[in-house]
């Protein structure tokens, strides 16, 4: 079974306007980290923003933030206001167990923002 | 400000031919890895290494070496390179971070390495 599913390949989004990236989790352990990270055109992999599997708030860094549902074991992406360089590759991932162990990543959902 | 270098980024190499990609760190990150990222598969880890000297396989290391001998570098090495290893391979690196509990280490990840097996 897939540790992360994100289950759309392909959205579209007017620029200013906001978007969900979806992405679901299959864990046992209680605890756990989630992971977004972009990747644009150009090819590296960037660092978006982090949950915790005991944090209490949703986690958010300027424009982006976590829609972290537990019990549905969701961790959808919220891009508010989109802009053009938004669009790229998004990998969501997640870190199983206490400690840093290696990060697992989904298939990614690719973003196109249309002007 | 290098952070994770990788080295080349481009190489084209013949079936049964082998060679090293090189991985430097200047973060003085103890964790670091290999992954490979193909067309529709997201990124899969091929090895990793929790501090100099270990090594620990991923989820698909066959066909693939690696050996951590230095704190900041980590080499990945194709003894007998095969068309299904053409693929984009990415290294990172990243804190140890708390051995229990939460760890919000991120990886920090190199711009990747284009490889394809002729």
């Amino acid at each position: 079974a897939q540790k992360i599913t994100q289950t759309q390949p392909g959205m579209f989004v007017q620029e200013k306007e906001a978007v969900t990236l979806d992405c679901t989790y299959d864990t046992s352990d209680p605890s756990y980290g989630l992971f977004w990270y972009k990747q644009p055109s150009s090819g590296e992999m960037i660092f978006l923003i982090y949950q915790g599997s005991y944090d209490q708030q949703n986690a958010t860094e300027g424009r982006y933030s976590l829609n972290f549902q537990k019990a549905r074991k969701s961790a959808n992406l919220v891009i508010s206001a989109s802009q053009l360089g938004d669009s790229a590759m998004y990998f969501c991932a997640m870190r199983e167990g206490p400690g840093n162990t290696p990060l697992v990543f989904g298939k990614g959902t690719r973003l196109s923002v249309i002007a | 400000n290098a952070g994770v270098t990788q080295t080349p980024k481009f190489r084209v190499l013949k079936t049964g031919q082998s060679m090293t990609l090189l991985c430097a760190q200047d973060m003085n990150h103890e964790y670091m890895y290999w992954y490979r990222q193909d067309p529709g598969m997201g990124l899969r880890l091929i090895h990793y290494s929790v501090g100099e000297g270990t090594t620990a396989k991923g989820e698909v290391p066959d066909g693939y070496n690696v050996s951590r001998l230095k704190k900041q570098n980590f080499l990945l090495g194709l003894e007998s390179a095969a068309p299904s290893q053409t693929s984009v391979y990415f290294c990172a690196s990243s804190y140890r971070g708390y051995p229990t509990g939460d760890s919000n280490q991120p990886q920090h990840f190199g711009d990747g390495t284009r490889l394809s097996i002729l």
